[in-house]
């Protein structure tokens, strides 16, 4: 099974400021990488897809970037209502498989 | 627009099985990879398994062989998963969600919350 590792584990950021989270594959994954958005109590939503793709109606001050084994999502200008947990995927081989998840949480 | 609505709450015992279902709309059911994945208590996310609702075929984590069976059903576009031989390890949200660009699951059933007690 592919290993996802994400960091970190959680964060505390201000308002405005960029958050950066990382996703390490143990393999390469050709960029067959999503990124989720989970708050409390409701299912994940998903916010890029193929790495760097930002899914419709999603901020445009998220993006992601990366390829081979090592991918990122950037949060620019964070806002109060981006306090969730984070989570990537890997859609290259079966099982899928996500990291582990990240807390956003306000300084 | 696209919906995923799935069943309610379970409270099941142990030893028992429990079928759970995600009723799609808003798009062509079979047409679409429908996957499952379980979130345990304060757990990441696990992927179960898929079914492509339009020939019937499955692949199902090798975890969770045994465990899960998928189904589906084309005339009330609804895809089911169905767990057997319930422990506490079992408690857990399960949630579908369809397969959409380049394999993201870009829409999510609100999840059903599986309690196994005695």
């Amino acid at each position: 099974d592919i290993q996802m590792t994400q960091s970190p584990a959680s964060l505390s950021a201000s308002l405005g400021e960029t958050v950066t989270i990382e996703c390490l594959a143990s393999e390469d994954i050709y960029s067959n990488l999503a990124w989720y958005q989970q708050k409390p109590g409701k299912s994940p939503q998903l916010l890029i897809y193929y790495a760097n793709s930002l899914n419709d109606g999603v901020p445009s001050r998220f993006s992601g970037s990366g390829s081979g084994t090592q991918y990122s999502l950037k949060i620019n200008s964070l806002q109060s209502e981006d306090v969730s947990i984070y989570f990537c995927q890997q859609n290259y081989d079966s099982p899928w498989t996500f990291g582990g998840g990240t807390k956003l949480e306000l300084k | 627009q696209v919906q995923l609505q799935q069943s309610g709450t379970e409270l099941v015992k142990p030893a028992s099985s429990v079928k759970i279902s995600c009723k799609a709309s808003g798009y062509t059911f079979t047409s679409n990879y429908m996957h499952w994945i379980r979130q345990q208590p304060g757990n990441g996310l696990e992927w179960i398994g898929w079914i492509y609702p339009g020939n019937g075929n499955t692949k199902y984590n090798q975890k969770f062989d045994g465990k899960a069976t998928l189904t589906a059903d084309k005339s009330s576009s609804t895809a089911y998963m169905q767990l057997s031989s319930l422990t506490s390890e079992d408690s857990a949200v399960y949630f579908c969600a369809r397969e959409g660009e380049l394999g993201a699951f870009d829409y999510w059933g609100q999840g059903v919350m599986v309690t196994v007690s005695s």
